[in-house]
């Protein structure tokens, strides 16, 4: 079955580390977003991507990186700049290109606890 | 500026009717999407709208108004179910870009 696969479920991120969440789909979507949501609040977006090798920057991009190398994958590393990344993070894709009615697909998230 | 607005909460009882409202400030528009999430899901997709009028599909509805930069979902006969966050979202015209509300929390009262 097609979808988008979000991992590690649960990750845990020490003082002055990066760690990179991963996300994977196989829906031959073109643009891709990854969303930050913090406890009873909305989505909020990090990066998205229309294209492969291009990226844009969100609302609340600082502290974040992105890459888009293949179509199919879009990870997102927190760096040591990110002061509170305890969040629930989601990935997203689309194709607006298959008409604008198309909704975003969610991956399941990522659960970022500082340790 | 780019702004969403929802209620934060709202209460209702199994059976009843709800309108959820949202009202949006946005660069462009192409489109409103209304999802619903349960805790510690991810959203799931209940309903577009791009034209104005209202969209129905099921016991959910979905109307906008683009002069008035405003669009609702409607819960008719409400099940326990339906107890999750409602989250309206916009896309801009010029690019791909989505961009979500704070969400509403509807709680269903048996």
């Amino acid at each position: 079955d097609g979808g988008i696969t979000q991992s590690p479920k649960y990750l845990f991120r020490k003082e002055g580390q990066n760690v990179t969440l991963s996300c994977e789909q196989n829906l031959n979507h073109d643009a891709m977003y990854w969303y930050r949501q913090d406890p009873g609040q909305g989505l909020r977006l990090i990066y998205y991507s229309q294209i492969v090798n291009d990226f844009q920057k969100g609302d609340i991009a600082e502290g974040y990186s992105v890459s888009r190398e293949k179509k199919e994958s879009f990870p997102l590393t927190v760096t040591s700049a990110q002061k509170n990344p305890t969040a629930f993070y989601l990935c997203a894709s689309s194709s607006p290109g298959q008409g604008r009615n198309q909704p975003q697909h969610f991956g399941d998230g990522t659960r970022l606890s500082i340790l | 500026g780019q702004n969403i607005d929802q209620p934060t909460e709202m209460t209702a009882t199994e059976g009843a009717i709800v309108q959820i409202n949202c009202t949006y400030q946005t660069s462009g528009f192409n489109g409103l999407f209304w999802y619903q999430q349960h805790a510690g899901e991810a959203p799931t997709f209940l309903s577009y709208n791009v034209l104005d009028g209202l969209e129905e599909k099921g016991r959910f509805s979905s109307f906008l108004s683009r002069s008035k930069g405003y669009s609702y979902l409607l819960l008719k006969e409400l099940q326990m179910k339906d107890s999750a966050s409602y989250l309206c979202a916009v896309r801009g015209s010029r690019d791909d870009k989505i961009i979500f509300g704070k969400g509403t929390r509807l709680h269903i009262l048996p």
